[in-house]
């Protein structure tokens, strides 16, 4: 069965660094999502992506994350410059977009980042 | 401002009995509501969607129940086993493509 991947699965990274994380989402979908969950609280939402471009993003996605889609199987989420409140698992979801508001989202199983 | 309560944080339950899970929503006006199956350190897993003009939705052991006017979906898992244990994700869509997700309640089946 197709499935999301994500790499690295942890990442650890010194406050100010940049940070790039990496998905594949299912080949055939055309909606891509990112996610976080901070340790213990609720999964938020992020930035979806469709027909390379941002579709919507949350108030979280502030100018210190971007999104990229470099080639035909990966999608990106990059973080400038980290804060230690970055530290979360980050969710990529991707679905297949056919009838908007009513895909099924598949997520992958994530990246731990720590942020010392 | 917007909620979204499910309401035990952690239920146990004897094996065989029927799971019954809450999640209550504010300020939300849903085209759609999902369940997903959380396991610790994985990613949340699609289990049903419900539309907000469906009273409810099965499949296999496990039932969906949405009251727009209560404001209110019911999730249950009849005949539980003790591989169901796991944190259970209520998420609401507005019509957009992102989902909100309610804190979870962390269900644990007792043989």
């Amino acid at each position: 069965e197709p499935e999301v991947t994500q790499t690295p699965s942890h990442q650890v990274t010194q406050m100010g660094q940049e940070v790039i994380l990496r998905c594949v989402p299912i080949s055939n979908h055309l909606y891509f999502y990112w996610y976080r969950q901070i340790l213990g609280q609720k999964v938020e939402f992020l930035v979806s992506f469709y027909n390379n471009e941002i579709s919507e993003k949350s108030e979280i996605f502030d100018d210190q994350f971007s999104v990229e889609r470099p080639d035909g199987s990966n999608f990106t989420l990059k973080i400038r410059s980290t804060k230690l409140e970055d530290s979360a698992m980050y969710f990529c979801a991707s679905s297949e977009g056919r009838t908007s508001g009513l895909d099924t989202q598949y997520f992958g199983p994530g990246t731990r980042l720590t942020v010392l | 401002s917007q909620k979204i309560e499910q309401n035990s944080e952690a239920l146990n339950i004897q094996e065989g009995k029927t799971a019954t899970l809450t999640c209550n929503y504010t300020n939300y006006s849903p085209a759609y509501l999902q369940w997903y199956r959380q396991d610790p350190g994985r990613g949340p897993v699609f289990l049903l969607l419900i539309r907000e003009n469906e009273k409810e939705k099965r499949k296999e052991r496990l039932k969906v129940t949405f009251d727009t006017t209560l404001k209110q979906s019911l999730f249950h898992i009849t005949a539980s086993q003790p591989a169901d244990s796991a944190t259970y994700l209520c998420a609401l869509g507005t019509g957009a493509n992102n989902l909100f997700f309610g804190t979870g309640t962390r269900l644990t089946v007792i043989p």
